[in-house]
């Protein structure tokens, strides 16, 4: 089944610790991205990825690094120099692309993010 | 530029009573509009797109939407809640005519009282 997949579920981490989120996607999505969720805030974008070997900031990228080595896959590393990591991590794909109409984004289960 | 608002953070309403969930958008471009559902701790699932074939657009769950370009809006409407609506909605809009990105409202909170 096509889909998108992310892991681990739920992850620990200690203070000062960098730690790695995993999102992988077999739908031959371009186009994939990182949401930050929060009580009462919605979803405010990281990073995202329209290409192969190439990435943006989204609107809260402090704190935060990626990479998108191969169009499967897209892993964000929360860094020690992110102040308040605790939250719920969404990861999306899309087909992306130039003149693309009414495609919608697909998104994973999420991994909540935790630190002790 | 593109903008989704969501214009109520919280609604509550009783079982078996209509839904209306309220979205405005601005698109300098012809947008692509989506409602998502979200669960408690879970992804979010699509409701329902726009696509310029049709301005009442119908999704899963007995929840549709109607598209009108004169008040940029998007408002999800159901005619009967149920218990398993209650749930966090989003309204997205995307836009072509470059690279595609997608922006997210705030949500909107759905409380059903039985």
């Amino acid at each position: 089944d096509g889909g998108i997949t992310q892991s681990p579920k739920y992850l620990f981490r200690k203070e000062g610790q960098n730690v790695t989120l995993s999102c992988e996607q077999n739908l031959n999505h371009d186009a994939m991205y990182w949401y930050r969720q929060d009580p009462g805030q919605g979803l405010r974008l990281i990073y995202y990825s329209q290409i192969v070997n190439d990435f943006q900031k989204g609107d809260i990228a402090e704190g935060y690094s990626v990479s998108r080595e191969k169009k499967e896959s897209f892993p964000l590393t929360v860094t020690s120099a992110q102040k308040n990591p605790t939250a719920f991590y969404l990861c999306a794909s899309s087909i992306g692309g130039r003149a693309v109409m009414n495609t919608e984004a697909f998104f994973g289960q999420g991994t909540r993010l935790t630190v002790v | 530029a593109q903008s989704v608002t969501q214009l109520d953070s919280h609604v509550s309403v009783s079982e078996g009573t209509p839904v209306l969930l309220r979205c405005n958008y601005s698109s300098s471009y012809s947008p692509s509009l989506f409602w998502y559902v979200q669960h408690p701790n879970k992804g979010l699932q699509l409701l329902l797109k726009y696509t310029s074939a049709a301005t009442l657009v119908k999704g899963i769950n007995g929840f549709e939407a109607e598209f009108k370009k004169s008040e940029t809006s998007f408002h999800l409407t159901k005619p009967s809640a149920h218990m398993s609506d209650a749930a966090e909605y989003f309204c997205v809009v995307t836009l072509s005519g470059g690279y595609q990105k997608v922006t997210f409202g705030t949500g909107t909170k759905l409380q059903v009282i039985p």
